[in-house]
């Protein structure tokens, strides 16, 4: 069955620093591979997703992240953080090709300091 | 823009109550799901809808039920509250190609059962 793992629950950062957020997912075949924000008290948007061809995404508010199938990972990565990049992230999984259903981790909180 | 709607961003009833949470979206889309989130757990699916009148149970249907009624609302229903369905319920729904994968989230739901 598919699933995806966030490790860290909570990260903190300075603002200026780059930031690494990690992702690995479980999938028999190709997967597709989504990171959400969420700010607060708002809902989830959509950052990036991975379909297939370049490893390397871009997303929006200056977020990439890089597919490894060898190491099933696909971390989103800034190289310079704002405050208003506090929030939650969350990384999913599609359930499989022919669904729109998602899989999604549990979340890794993101706090700035300035 | 996508805007997807629901109706009461906070609740409060009793237990043993019958609730219902509403969610509209404006951009014709086919599919709609009912997600709830918790702390630590990240987002789990209750149900979805891929048509008008369809539903199909997500990863935790018990003790919710769903209606569709009209292709742009899709209704959560909880029979009898409990305390254990203290929640942020998320509405989200997608359209085109199946597998896009990129939701449209509402704003959330907090409900609280006393």
């Amino acid at each position: 069955a598919q699933s995806v793992t966030q490790p860290d629950i909570h990260i903190t950062v300075s603002e200026g620093a780059s930031l690494e957020l990690r992702c690995n997912y479980s999938y028999g075949a190709t997967p597709y591979l989504f990171w959400y924000v969420q700010s607060p008290g708002q809902g989830l948007q959509l950052l990036l997703k991975y379909f297939s061809g370049d490893t390397l995404v871009q997303g929006i508010k200056g977020f990439e992240a890089e597919f490894k199938r060898s190491q099933s990972s696909f971390n989103l990565r800034k190289p310079s953080v704002h405050w208003s990049d506090a929030a939650e992230y969350f990384c999913a999984v599609g359930a499989g090709h022919n669904t729109d259903k998602l899989i999604f981790g549990t979340g890794t909180r993101l706090q700035v300091f300035p | 823009d996508v805007k997807v709607t629901q109706s009461s961003r906070y609740l409060v009833k009793r237990t043993g109550e019958k609730v219902f949470l509403e969610c509209v979206q404006d951009m014709d889309h086919e599919n709609m799901f009912w997600y709830r989130q918790d702390p630590g757990l990240g987002l789990r699916l209750i149900y979805f809808s891929y048509d008008v009148k369809m539903k199909e149970k997500g990863d935790i249907p018990e003790g919710y039920s769903v209606s569709r009624e009209k292709k742009e609302r899709f209704s959560l229903i909880l029979e009898s509250a409990s305390t254990n369905q203290t929640s942020m319920y998320l509405c989200a729904s997608t359209g085109g190609a199946v597998g896009a994968g990129e939701l449209f989230f509402g704003e959330g739901s907090r409900l609280t059962v006393l």
